[in-house]
C-alpha cells in the first residue's frame, strides 16, 4: 500500500527561523507536488516537481525533490506569521491514470 | 481562484438523509478527482473521472456513488448519511488523464454537516 508520510506533523516555531519539513513516499515517482492549506479553506498549489533533483523556490519557500531517496523537503527560510498554514505533499501514481495520494499534513505555525 | 466550482458551499443534513455535491472543473479539464477531508485529518481520495468515464477509485464508501457526465462536471452522492460523514469534500480537476501528469487544481470545497 502506497504510503506518504510527513514529519513533523504539528510544527511551532518563531518568526526569523528557519525550518524543513520532510514527505517521505514508499512507491516509485518522479512527481511530487506540495500544497497549501488555510483552516477550513482549500488548497492552493505551491510547487510541482517534475524530475529527480528537481528545486523550486519561492519566497521563504524551497522545495526539493530526491526520488532515489523517495524524499522531499519543503524548507522555510526566516519563517513569518503569514506562513502559518498546513502543508501537504501529494505523489500521483502511474497504473493506468493517475492517482494522487497525499501525504499526512503538516500544521505550522509561526509565533510572532 | 482555481477555477473549480463547487456547490453547495455548506450543507446541513439528518442521518439516513441523501445528498448531492455538485462540481464543475476548470476549462478544458477532463479529470475530475474527488476529497473528502474530515476534521482535522488529512485527504482522502474517493475517486477520480476521465472524460466521463472511471478511472481510479479509493475508500470511497458503497453509499457513495459518483458520475461525471457529458459537460464534464462531476456529481458525488452520498446517500444513508451518517454522523461520521461529516467532513469538507473537495472536488479537484486536472488536465491530466492518463498521459501527461499535472497538479491538481482544488475547488473552495462543499462542508457537510451531518446531524
Amino acid at each position: 500500500e502506497l504510503k506518504v508520510e510527513q514529519n513533523p506533523l504539528f510544527l511551532s516555531m518563531q518568526e526569523g527561523k528557519n525550518y524543513t519539513i520532510y514527505c517521505n513516499y514508499s512507491t516509485t515517482s518522479d512527481r511530487l507536488y506540495w500544497y497549501r492549506q488555510d483552516p477550513g479553506k482549500s488548497l492552493e498549489s505551491l510547487f510541482v516537481l517534475l524530475s529527480n533533483g528537481a528545486v523550486k523556490q519561492e519566497g521563504r519557500l524551497m522545495a526539493s525533490l530526491d526520488t532515489k531517496a523517495r524524499l522531499s523537503t519543503l524548507h522555510i527560510t526566516a519563517a513569518v506569521h503569514d506562513l502559518s498554514a498546513t502543508y501537504f505533499c501529494a505523489v500521483d501514481i502511474t497504473s493506468g491514470t493517475y492517482k494522487y495520494i497525499f501525504g499526512t499534513g503538516t500544521r505550522l505555525k509561526v509565533l510572532a | 481562484d482555481s477555477g473549480v466550482t463547487q456547490t453547495p458551499k455548506h450543507l446541513i443534513t439528518a442521518t439516513g438523509q441523501r445528498v448531492t455535491l455538485r462540481c464543475s472543473p476548470r476549462s478544458g479539464d477532463l479529470s475530475v478527482y474527488w476529497y473528502q477531508q474530515s476534521l482535522d485529518q488529512g485527504l482522502q481520495f474517493l475517486i477520480q473521472y476521465y472524460n466521463g468515464e472511471e478511472r481510479a477509485k479509493g475508500n470511497i464508501l458503497e453509499r457513495f456513488s459518483a458520475q461525471q457526465f457529458p459537460d464534464l462536471h462531476s456529481e458525488l452522492n452520498l446517500s444513508s448519511l451518517e454522523l461520521g460523514d461529516s467532513a469538507l469534500y473537495f472536488c479537484a480537476s486536472s488536465a491530466s488523464g492518463t498521459k501527461v501528469p499535472g497538479e491538481l487544481f482544488f475547488g473552495e470545497g462543499s462542508r457537510l454537516t451531518v446531524l
